[in-house]
C-alpha cells in the first residue's frame, strides 16, 4: 500500500518565480496537511484540507495557497518566491480531521536562490 | 499561544543506553499529543497519546502522557545506532485543524 507521495523531492527556484507543489494521500484518507520546516525546527503548519474545502490555516502570507482535488490529491501553491521560502515542505495525510494520526510524506526540499 | 517545548534539545549517548525525550506542552483544549522520529525526510509516526497515564508501546519505544502536569516523555531503552534521529513531538490545537510542533530532540548514538 502506498503511503504519501510528494513531488517534486526536489526543486531549486529563482526569487519572484512561482512554485507548485504537489501530494498524493494514502488511499482513503481524505484529509490533507500541508507543513513548511526551515532547518533546526519542527515543522510549522500552512494550511489543512478536508473534503476539498480548506479546514485550517496557519500564519502565512497570501503568497502561500492550496487547494484539494476530488481525488483528495493536494497542491500547494507559492508566489513571489523569497529566500526565506527555502525549506522543506511537508504533505501529511490523515482519515479524519481530529484525534487521528498523520502520516507524513517525503517532503520537497526548495531552494530560492 | 498554543507551544510545545522539548528537551533537550539534543543528546549524545552510547549504544546500550537508556534515554528519556521529555515533551510539555500549552494547548487550550487538549486531543492529542503526538511523537515522531525523523531522520532524512519524513517524520516517521510512532505514538499518539490521549489519556493520561496509559503507557505506549512498541519494541524498544514506549510513551506516556501526563495531562495534569502537561507533558510526555519518549523512553528508548538498549538504544541502537539506527536510533540516531531527531524526534519530534506535536500537539493537536484546539480546532483539531493542525499539529503543533517542538523544535525536537537529536539524538546520537555511538556506537
Amino acid at each position: 500500500d502506498a503511503g504519501v507521495t510528494q513531488s517534486p523531492t526536489h526543486l531549486i527556484k529563482t526569487r519572484g518565480q512561482h512554485v507548485t507543489l504537489r501530494c498524493s494521500p494514502i488511499s482513503g484518507h481524505k484529509s490533507v496537511s500541508w507543513y513548511q520546516q526551515v532547518l533546526g525546527q519542527g515543522p510549522q503548519f500552512i494550511f489543512q484540507y478536508y473534503e476539498k474545502e480548506e479546514r485550517g490555516r496557519g500564519n502565512f502570507p497570501d503568497r502561500f495557497s492550496a487547494r484539494q482535488f476530488p481525488n483528495y490529491s493536494s497542491e500547494l501553491n507559492v508566489n513571489a518566491l523569497l529566500l526565506g521560502d527555502s525549506a522543506l515542505y511537508l504533505c501529511a495525510s490523515s482519515l479524519r480531521t481530529v484525534n487521528t494520526e498523520a502520516f507524513f510524506g517525503q517532503g520537497t526540499r526548495l531552494t530560492v536562490v | 499561544e498554543d507551544k510545545v517545548v522539548q528537551s533537550p534539545l539534543s543528546l549524545v549517548v552510547h549504544e546500550g543506553d537508556t534515554v528519556t525525550l521529555n515533551c510539555s506542552y500549552e494547548v487550550t483544549n487538549f486531543r492529542s499529543l503526538l511523537w515522531y522520529k525523523q531522520e532524512k525526510k519524513a517524520p516517521t509516526f510512532l505514538f499518539m497519546l490521549t489519556s493520561s497515564g496509559i503507557e505506549k508501546k512498541s519494541g524498544r519505544l514506549s510513551s506516556i502522557l501526563d495531562k495534569k502536569e502537561l507533558f510526555s516523555i519518549l523512553n528508548i531503552t538498549a538504544t541502537q545506532t539506527g536510533d540516531s534521529a531527531v524526534y519530534l513531538c506535536a500537539v493537536e490545537n484546539q480546532a483539531g485543524t493542525a499539529l503543533i510542533f517542538g523544535k525536537g530532540t537529536t539524538l546520537s548514538v555511538s556506537s
